[in-house]
Protein backbone atom coordinates (compact mmCIF):
# COMPACT_ATOMS: atom_id res chain seq x y z
CA UNK A 1 0.00 0.00 0.00
CA UNK A 2 1.06 3.62 0.10
CA UNK A 3 2.12 3.46 -3.66
CA UNK A 4 3.04 7.24 -5.27
CA UNK A 5 3.57 7.27 -9.49
CA UNK A 6 5.74 9.27 -11.04
CA UNK A 7 5.24 10.13 -14.30
CA UNK A 8 7.47 10.56 -16.76
CA UNK A 9 11.19 9.01 -15.13
CA UNK A 10 13.26 10.32 -17.98
CA UNK A 11 12.65 13.17 -20.41
CA UNK A 12 15.14 15.44 -22.79
CA UNK A 13 13.29 18.74 -23.87
CA UNK A 14 14.66 21.78 -25.94
CA UNK A 15 15.41 24.94 -24.37
CA UNK A 16 12.25 27.24 -24.22
CA UNK A 17 9.90 24.04 -24.10
CA UNK A 18 7.66 23.36 -21.39
CA UNK A 19 7.72 19.64 -19.67
CA UNK A 20 5.11 18.14 -17.61
CA UNK A 21 5.68 15.84 -14.54
CA UNK A 22 2.99 13.69 -12.86
CA UNK A 23 2.68 12.52 -9.13
CA UNK A 24 -0.13 10.48 -8.55
CA UNK A 25 -1.20 8.36 -5.30
CA UNK A 26 -2.50 4.73 -6.35
CA UNK A 27 -3.97 3.37 -3.35
CA UNK A 28 -4.51 6.56 -1.66
CA UNK A 29 -5.81 9.73 -1.51
CA UNK A 30 -3.31 12.56 -0.62
CA UNK A 31 -4.44 16.13 0.17
CA UNK A 32 -0.61 17.29 0.45
CA UNK A 33 1.69 16.40 -2.08
CA UNK A 34 5.47 18.14 -2.35
CA UNK A 35 7.88 18.93 -4.83
CA UNK A 36 11.69 18.65 -4.64
CA UNK A 37 14.14 18.81 -7.06
CA UNK A 38 17.92 17.28 -6.34
CA UNK A 39 21.17 18.10 -7.95
CA UNK A 40 23.78 15.56 -8.50
CA UNK A 41 25.69 14.63 -5.05
CA UNK A 42 23.45 16.72 -2.87
CA UNK A 43 20.39 16.54 -0.94
CA UNK A 44 16.72 16.87 -1.81
CA UNK A 45 15.49 20.20 -2.25
CA UNK A 46 11.95 21.48 -1.04
CA UNK A 47 9.88 23.26 -4.04
CA UNK A 48 6.62 23.40 -3.18
CA UNK A 49 3.81 22.19 -1.35
CA UNK A 50 0.59 21.10 -3.37
CA UNK A 51 -2.59 21.37 -1.83
CA UNK A 52 -5.90 19.83 -3.21
CA UNK A 53 -7.88 22.31 -4.73
CA UNK A 54 -5.80 25.61 -3.84
CA UNK A 55 -2.90 27.46 -4.98
CA UNK A 56 0.32 25.67 -4.20
CA UNK A 57 2.67 26.97 -1.15
CA UNK A 58 5.96 28.15 -2.93
CA UNK A 59 9.43 27.67 -0.92
CA UNK A 60 11.54 31.02 -0.96
CA UNK A 61 13.60 31.79 -3.97
CA UNK A 62 11.29 29.34 -6.32
CA UNK A 63 9.99 30.74 -9.13
CA UNK A 64 6.06 30.01 -8.82
CA UNK A 65 5.70 31.15 -12.35
CA UNK A 66 8.25 28.70 -13.89
CA UNK A 67 7.01 25.86 -12.00
CA UNK A 68 3.74 25.49 -12.14
CA UNK A 69 2.02 23.29 -9.85
CA UNK A 70 -1.77 22.12 -10.23
CA UNK A 71 -3.45 19.75 -7.72
CA UNK A 72 -6.66 19.38 -9.23
CA UNK A 73 -7.83 15.77 -7.83
CA UNK A 74 -6.99 13.53 -4.53
CA UNK A 75 -5.03 11.45 -6.15
CA UNK A 76 -2.95 13.76 -9.26
CA UNK A 77 -0.43 16.51 -8.65
CA UNK A 78 1.38 17.98 -11.91
CA UNK A 79 4.33 20.04 -12.10
CA UNK A 80 4.95 21.86 -15.21
CA UNK A 81 8.67 23.69 -16.07
CA UNK A 82 7.92 26.04 -18.08
CA UNK A 83 10.75 27.88 -20.56
CA UNK A 84 12.98 24.93 -19.66
CA UNK A 85 16.57 26.22 -19.54
CA UNK A 86 19.56 23.90 -19.18
CA UNK A 87 19.85 25.17 -15.42
CA UNK A 88 16.41 23.45 -15.13
CA UNK A 89 17.65 20.34 -15.59
CA UNK A 90 17.91 18.18 -12.31
CA UNK A 91 15.95 14.96 -10.06
CA UNK A 92 12.29 16.30 -10.13
CA UNK A 93 11.15 14.18 -6.98
CA UNK A 94 7.49 14.00 -5.61
CA UNK A 95 5.89 12.85 -2.04
CA UNK A 96 2.25 12.33 -0.92
CA UNK A 97 1.25 11.99 3.00
CA UNK A 98 -0.14 8.36 3.25
CA UNK A 99 -0.03 8.51 7.36
CA UNK A 100 -0.02 5.37 9.38
CA UNK A 101 2.63 3.19 8.75
CA UNK A 102 3.96 4.30 5.38
CA UNK A 103 4.49 8.08 6.40
CA UNK A 104 5.30 10.49 3.61
CA UNK A 105 5.37 8.43 0.44
CA UNK A 106 7.88 9.18 -2.82
CA UNK A 107 7.60 8.71 -6.15
CA UNK A 108 10.91 7.31 -8.12
CA UNK A 109 11.42 10.62 -9.21
CA UNK A 110 12.10 12.28 -13.06
CA UNK A 111 15.48 12.82 -14.59
CA UNK A 112 14.90 16.13 -16.71
CA UNK A 113 17.85 16.93 -18.82
CA UNK A 114 17.38 20.05 -21.02
CA UNK A 115 19.16 20.47 -24.08
CA UNK B 1 11.25 22.50 11.75
CA UNK B 2 13.63 21.37 13.85
CA UNK B 3 17.57 21.25 11.89
CA UNK B 4 19.13 18.02 12.08
CA UNK B 5 22.69 16.64 11.98
CA UNK B 6 24.35 13.53 10.66
CA UNK B 7 27.94 12.44 9.75
CA UNK B 8 28.10 12.95 5.84
CA UNK B 9 29.66 9.44 5.32
CA UNK B 10 29.95 6.14 7.17
CA UNK B 11 31.10 2.45 6.41
CA UNK B 12 29.73 -0.68 7.41
CA UNK B 13 30.98 -3.99 7.10
CA UNK B 14 28.93 -6.73 5.44
CA UNK B 15 26.83 -8.53 8.05
CA UNK B 16 27.53 -6.05 10.66
CA UNK B 17 25.38 -3.67 12.21
CA UNK B 18 25.06 -0.25 10.57
CA UNK B 19 24.27 2.30 13.78
CA UNK B 20 23.81 5.94 12.00
CA UNK B 21 23.04 8.92 14.43
CA UNK B 22 21.42 11.83 14.28
CA UNK B 23 21.61 15.00 16.14
CA UNK B 24 18.17 17.08 16.54
CA UNK B 25 18.68 19.01 19.68
CA UNK B 26 16.37 21.43 19.26
CA UNK B 27 13.63 19.27 18.66
CA UNK B 28 9.88 20.04 19.79
CA UNK B 29 7.51 18.10 22.05
CA UNK B 30 5.19 17.99 18.72
CA UNK B 31 8.25 16.69 16.34
CA UNK B 32 8.40 12.82 15.06
CA UNK B 33 11.87 11.37 13.67
CA UNK B 34 11.74 10.34 10.44
CA UNK B 35 14.70 8.35 8.66
CA UNK B 36 14.46 7.76 4.75
CA UNK B 37 17.22 6.35 2.52
CA UNK B 38 17.95 7.41 -0.97
CA UNK B 39 19.62 5.00 -3.77
CA UNK B 40 21.28 6.56 -6.68
CA UNK B 41 18.56 7.99 -9.04
CA UNK B 42 15.31 7.14 -6.63
CA UNK B 43 12.98 8.88 -4.62
CA UNK B 44 13.74 8.25 -1.34
CA UNK B 45 12.44 5.26 0.85
CA UNK B 46 10.95 5.26 4.16
CA UNK B 47 12.30 3.27 6.53
CA UNK B 48 10.62 4.20 10.24
CA UNK B 49 9.87 6.61 12.27
CA UNK B 50 8.53 7.17 15.78
CA UNK B 51 8.21 10.17 18.57
CA UNK B 52 9.40 9.21 21.99
CA UNK B 53 9.67 5.68 22.17
CA UNK B 54 12.12 2.89 20.62
CA UNK B 55 10.46 2.05 17.32
CA UNK B 56 11.19 -2.01 14.96
CA UNK B 57 10.06 -2.41 11.95
CA UNK B 58 10.91 -5.13 9.38
CA UNK B 59 13.78 -3.02 8.00
CA UNK B 60 15.82 -1.28 11.27
CA UNK B 61 14.98 -0.37 14.63
CA UNK B 62 15.39 3.63 15.41
CA UNK B 63 16.47 4.07 18.95
CA UNK B 64 14.92 7.58 20.96
CA UNK B 65 17.25 9.30 23.50
CA UNK B 66 14.88 9.93 26.51
CA UNK B 67 15.55 13.77 26.03
CA UNK B 68 14.83 13.22 22.26
CA UNK B 69 17.80 15.37 21.26
CA UNK B 70 19.24 12.73 19.27
CA UNK B 71 18.56 9.36 17.39
CA UNK B 72 19.94 6.19 16.12
CA UNK B 73 18.92 4.32 13.87
CA UNK B 74 19.99 0.68 13.42
CA UNK B 75 20.42 -1.88 10.26
CA UNK B 76 20.62 -5.41 12.09
CA UNK B 77 22.64 -6.73 9.35
CA UNK B 78 23.82 -4.54 6.59
CA UNK B 79 24.06 -5.63 3.26
CA UNK B 80 25.64 -4.29 0.23
CA UNK B 81 22.13 -3.33 -1.01
CA UNK B 82 21.86 -0.95 1.90
CA UNK B 83 24.22 1.17 0.16
CA UNK B 84 22.54 4.31 0.01
CA UNK B 85 22.22 8.13 1.65
CA UNK B 86 19.96 7.86 4.84
CA UNK B 87 18.34 11.11 6.03
CA UNK B 88 16.88 12.07 9.03
CA UNK B 89 14.22 14.39 9.59
CA UNK B 90 12.06 16.05 12.48
CA UNK B 91 8.70 16.88 11.04
CA UNK B 92 4.91 17.80 12.53
CA UNK B 93 3.35 14.30 11.36
CA UNK B 94 0.70 16.05 10.46
CA UNK B 95 0.98 17.09 7.21
CA UNK B 96 4.38 19.28 8.00
CA UNK B 97 6.99 19.80 5.18
CA UNK B 98 10.27 17.41 5.13
CA UNK B 99 12.97 19.36 5.14
CA UNK B 100 15.93 17.00 4.27
CA UNK B 101 20.11 17.84 5.44
CA UNK B 102 22.56 16.26 4.25
CA UNK B 103 22.15 12.70 5.16
CA UNK B 104 24.85 10.15 5.95
CA UNK B 105 26.18 8.39 2.97
CA UNK B 106 26.50 4.82 4.15
CA UNK B 107 28.66 2.49 2.19
CA UNK B 108 28.39 -1.29 2.92
CA UNK B 109 31.46 -3.16 1.97
CA UNK B 110 32.36 -7.33 1.75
Amino acid sequence: GAVVSQHPSRVICKSGTSVKIECRSLDFQATTMFWYRQFPKQSLMLMATSNEGSKATYEQGVEKDKFLINHASLTLSTLTVTSAHPEDSSFYICSALAGGAYGYTFGSGTRLTVV
Amino acid sequence: DAKTTQPPSMDCAEGRAANLPCNHSTISGNEYVYWYRQIHSQGPQYIIHGLKNNETNEMASLIITEDRKSSTLILPHATLRDTAGYYCIAVYNQGGKLIFGQGTELSVKP
